[in-house]
C-alpha cells in the first residue's frame, strides 16, 4: 500500500462543475502539498498546508490531521483546469523536504 | 525572472552512453532535488543536495550521479548502469517555510522537466 493515496485516479467534468480530489496518507507529516502538472510536464506548487484550509482563487485545500486526509476543491471548473493534480507529504523525520508523492489525479474539464 | 531551467526539453541517446541533464536555478535556494517520473507512478527521488558540495542519495540513486559545485547548478548524469533510463526527469529547488505549530517545511519549485529516451 502506498503511503500517499489519491482518489479518483481519473476525473472528467463539465465546465462549471464543483470538483473534489482526495488524498489520504499513512505517515506522520510536517506539511501536505498540492501540485499541478500540465500536459507539457512542468509542475507548479498550488498549496502547502499543515492544518485547516487555504484558498487561492477558485482553488480550496483542506486538511484533517487527525484523519490523515486532505481534499482539493475546484469551484466553477474550467477547461484550463485540466491537468494532473498531485498530492505530496513532507517527511518530518528528516531535516529536508523529502516529499512522498501520490500517483496523481488526472482531471479533464470539457466545455 | 527567477526560476528553474532544465535543458534540453527532449533528449535522445543510444543505450550504453552516459548523458548529463542540466538544472539551473536563480532563486538563491539552498536545496535542490532530482526526481524521476514514470507513467502511473508518483515522482521518485533520485538525489538531493541541501548545500553546495554535499548531496545524498534518494530512493532510486543506482545508475545516476550528481555534482553540486555551485549553488545554482545541480546536473544529473544518467550512466550506462541505469537499467531503464527512459523517463521524464524533473529538477526542483526549495526554500524554507516556517508553518505555525509545526516543524519547518519547505515548498519546492520545479523545473519544466527533461524527457529522456534511450534506445
Amino acid at each position: 500500500k502506498n503511503e500517499v493515496e489519491q482518489s479518483p485516479q481519473n476525473l472528467t467534468a463539465q465546465e462549471g462543475e464543483f470538483i473534489t480530489i482526495n488524498c489520504s496518507y499513512s505517515v506522520g507529516i510536517s506539511a501536505l502539498h498540492w501540485l499541478q502538472q500540465h500536459p507539457g510536464g512542468g509542475i507548479v506548487s498550488l498549496f502547502m498546508l499543515s492544518s485547516g484550509k487555504k484558498k487561492h482563487g477558485r482553488l480550496i485545500a483542506t486538511i484533517n490531521i487527525q484523519e490523515k486526509h486532505s481534499s482539493l476543491h475546484i469551484t466553477a471548473s474550467h477547461p484550463r483546469d485540466s491537468a494532473v493534480y498531485i498530492c505530496a507529504v513532507s517527511d518530518p523525520n528528516k531535516n529536508t523536504d523529502k516529499l512522498i508523492f501520490g500517483t496523481g489525479t488526472r482531471l479533464q474539464v470539457f466545455p | 525572472d527567477g526560476g528553474i531551467t532544465q535543458s534540453p526539453k527532449y533528449l535522445f541517446r543510444k543505450e550504453g552512453q552516459n548523458v548529463t541533464l542540466s538544472c539551473e536555478q536563480n532563486l538563491n535556494h539552498d536545496a535542490m532535488y532530482w526526481y524521476r517520473q514514470d507513467p502511473g507512478q508518483g515522482l521518485r527521488l533520485i538525489y538531493y543536495s541541501q548545500i553546495v558540495n554535499d548531496f545524498q542519495k534518494g530512493d532510486i540513486a543506482e545508475g545516476y550521479s550528481v555534482s553540486r559545485e555551485k549553488k545554482e547548478s545541480f546536473p544529473l548524469t544518467v550512466t550506462s548502469a541505469q537499467k531503464n533510463p527512459t523517463a521524464f526527469y524533473l529538477c526542483a529547488s526549495s526554500i524554507r517555510h516556517s508553518l505555525l505549530g509545526t516543524s519547518d517545511s519547505y515548498e519546492q519549485y520545479f523545473g519544466p522537466g527533461t524527457r529522456l529516451t534511450v534506445t
